[in-house]
């Protein structure tokens, strides 16, 4: 299909080790977001990108979490020395248009993330 | 603080009767608003949405409903059939702003 795709879906890490997790986007998507979802809540925003440029990165939770997307396609998350409160399913998003305006985001199926 | 609020966790429905899920905002900037849906180890899936300049689209049986006075908003699935069983989650959005705001979501059982 030519939906968002993330990988790996699943990821166990012991606390203190990194993890990278990779978002392909729908080809051609301008528009790249990255949400976290705990256990029971909505996804919360962490950080959004314009082709290749990081324009927001206001919810990223630390300075352990460092988001890229150099070519302006794929786009990987990574989390450094992760800790438990790090556990959750991450959400990738691309969308068609530029961000601000009356457009859809489309989601990936998510990385769940147990740091142990 | 959560500026989304859907407060009822779960809705269990017959099916071929009217599913109504609520949301309730705080932020009086928010002017668009989604509607996603979300099948268990699969991502989101958009469903409607509405501009608050209106106070009603509708999409074949789903229709929403925008209050903006009372800062509340409305899903309406009828009629509603065993496949809609999902989360449903409310999600808004301040125009010019990059990131969607998003509810803790309602579980919807559709009983055949």
């Amino acid at each position: 299909g030519a939906g968002v795709s993330q990988s790996p879906r699943y990821k166990v890490a012991k606390r203190g080790q990194d993890v990278a997790l990779r978002c392909d986007p729908i080809s051609g998507h301008v528009s790249l977001f990255w949400y976290q979802q705990a256990l029971g809540q909505g996804p919360e925003f962490l950080t959004y990108f314009q082709n290749e440029a990081q324009l927001d990165k206001s919810g990223l939770p630390s300075d352990r979490f460092f988001a890229e997307r150099p070519e302006g396609s794929v786009s990987t998350l990574k989390i450094q020395r992760t800790q438990q409160e790090d556990s959750a399913v991450y959400l990738c998003a691309s969308s068609s248009s530029i961000a601000g305006v009356e457009e859809t985001q489309y989601f990936g199926p998510g990385t769940r993330l147990l740091v142990l | 603080d959560q500026q989304v609020k859907q407060n009822s966790p779960s809705l269990s429905v017959q099916e071929g009767r009217i599913s109504i899920l609520n949301c309730d905002y705080t932020n009086s900037m928010f002017d668009y608003f989604l509607w996603y849906k979300k099948y268990p180890a699969e991502g989101p899936t958009f469903l409607i949405s509405i501009s608050s300049i209106k106070d009603k689209n509708e999409d074949g049986r789903f229709t929403v409903f925008l209050n903006k006075s009372a800062k509340h908003l409305s899903l309406h699935i009828v009629p509603s059939q065993p496949g809609d069983s999902a989360v449903y989650f409310c999600a808004a959005r301040v125009t010019g702003a990059n990131n969607l705001f998003f509810g803790t979501g309602t579980r919807l059982t559709v009983i055949p």
